[in-house]
């Protein structure tokens, strides 16, 4: 069965430092994958998504992602981040076979400090 | 162009009760998928309709069903409801089967 894991539940950083949210999944065939961020009270924005070609994504608000397939991860950066950027980020896989369903990992909480 | 859109915002219920949630799909988009966000947790997939018939369904009893209407409109009702069963639930629409979901803000619901 599909697993999205997110290693880290919180991660703390200072305004303007580099960060990156991490993300490794489980499949045996080919996935589609996705990073939305969620506000407070607010439902899932879509940040960036892979579905084939360059193994690196560039997304909205200057976050990207690179796609690892031998690593099966598809981690999430940003070089400098903003008190804006304070939100739960989550990572999510739909298989090529069954691609109508999205897996969700349990989302890291980032919290960007002053 | 308007967005996905849940009604209600919040709901209150007691265990036992039924409820009927509502979403109204983004402009254009056929499939609609219903997620449960328990406290904490990561979105779990309910089920998908694409064309008003059921097309996937994550590991849910059969007390969640659903509907979608031909404007593309969706239902997600759940029955003899439970503790366990509050959480906030998403809708998230798109263009085809495939592809990127664009979310609603979500409906939370309390069982009491």
């Amino acid at each position: 069965a599909q697993s999205v894991t997110q290693l880290d539940s919180q991660v703390p950083v200072f305004e303007e430092a580099p960060v990156e949210l991490r993300c490794n999944y489980s499949s045996s065939v080919s996935v589609y994958l996705f990073w939305y961020v969620q506000y407070p009270n607010q439902g899932l924005q879509l940040l960036l998504k892979y579905l084939s070609g360059s193994t690196l994504v560039k997304g909205i608000n200057g976050f990207e992602a690179e796609f690892n397939k031998s690593q099966t991860s598809f981690h999430l950066r940003k070089p400098s981040v903003h008190i804006s950027d304070t939100a739960e980020y989550f990572c999510a896989v739909s298989e090529s076979d069954n691609f109508n369903k999205f897996y969700f990992g349990s989302g890291t909480k980032l919290n960007v400090k002053p | 162009e308007t967005g996905v859109t849940q009604s209600p915002t919040h709901l209150i219920k007691t265990r036992g009760q039924q409820v009927t949630l509502r979403c109204s799909s983004q402009s254009g988009h056929n499939t609609v998928s219903w997620y449960q966000q328990a406290l904490g947790q990561g979105p779990q997939f309910i089920f998908q309709y694409y064309r008003e018939e059921e097309n996937g369904r994550g590991n849910f009893p059969p007390r969640f069903s659903g509907l979608q209407f031909p404007n593309y409109s969706s239902e997600l009702n759940v029955n003899a409801l439970e503790l366990d069963d509050s959480a906030l639930y998403l809708c998230a629409s798109s263009p085809g089967q495939i592809n990127e979901q664009f979310f609603g803000p979500g409906t939370r619901l309390t069982v009491l």
